[in-house]
């Protein structure tokens, strides 16, 4: 496969439910990113981990929490979900976190929290 | 004042016109510029990126940045129904991630 894939493609989860989503990056790329996109906002940074550093957006709520296993695998696991959470939820990778890199995005996860 | 605006649209324009998209940023520091296409469910995709003053031309795509006065536009030449999409604006600064604006909704139409 190439470029950035994430599985699940949809999600539907009760608000108990625990979940995690999948992102694989085949860019060689060092940094790896979590957005959240809802409708008529712009997208949202949640999470980045680059080489060995992790930055994360104050806001986002502890019952999304990442994990980085490698350079090229991403997580977000979720747990006690609120339906204000449904949103598609973006995995995206750049070669470094720098001001000059481009990200490149997956397809997404479509999440429905019941 | 957002980081990032952007005019919603819906921007329709009759297809081989030029599409001007729009868009200001606040943060003097930001330092690279990129334009997102957005198709109806699916995610980003990167089309231009400018980091200098003036204008970078991409086949039918033209970048136009101007620091001084703060903002980045995008021009589509010779439209096509196929460029119906979001525009998503998005900058680098010192922070070193992406900002967002909430996108232009354009429609070409045939």
């Amino acid at each position: 496969e190439t470029g950035v894939t994430q599985t699940p493609r949809h999600l539907v989860m009760g608000m108990t439910n625990k979940k995690s989503l999948k992102c694989e990056q085949h860019l060689g790329h060092n940094a790896m990113y979590w957005y959240k996109q809802s409708a008529k906002k712009p997208l949202e940074l949640m999470f980045v981990y680059s080489l060995e550093e992790r930055v994360e957006n104050n806001s986002v709520p502890s019952r999304f929490s990442p994990e980085c296993p490698n350079s090229s695998h991403l997580f977000l696991h979720l747990h006690t979900l609120q339906p204000e959470d449904s949103a598609l939820y973006l995995c995206a990778s750049s070669l470094y976190r720098d001001e000059y890199n481009e990200q490149f995005f997956g397809p997404g996860t479509r999440l429905t929290v019941l | 004042q957002k980081e990032v605006e952007q005019n919603s649209g819906p921007l329709s324009v009759p297809e081989g016109a030029i599409a001007s998209l729009n868009c200001t940023y606040s943060d003097r520091g930001s330092q690279s510029f990129f334009w997102y296409r957005q198709y109806s469910g699916k995610s980003p995709e990167l089309i231009m990126f400018i980091y200098s003053n003036g204008d970078k031309e991409d086949g039918r795509f033209t970048a136009q940045l101007n620091k001084a006065s703060q903002y980045v536009s995008l021009l589509i030449r010779d439209s096509q129904p196929s460029d119906s999409a979001t525009y998503l604006c998005a900058l680098k600064g010192s922070a070193r991630q992406l900002t967002f604006g909430s996108g232009t909704q354009l429609t070409v139409l045939p």
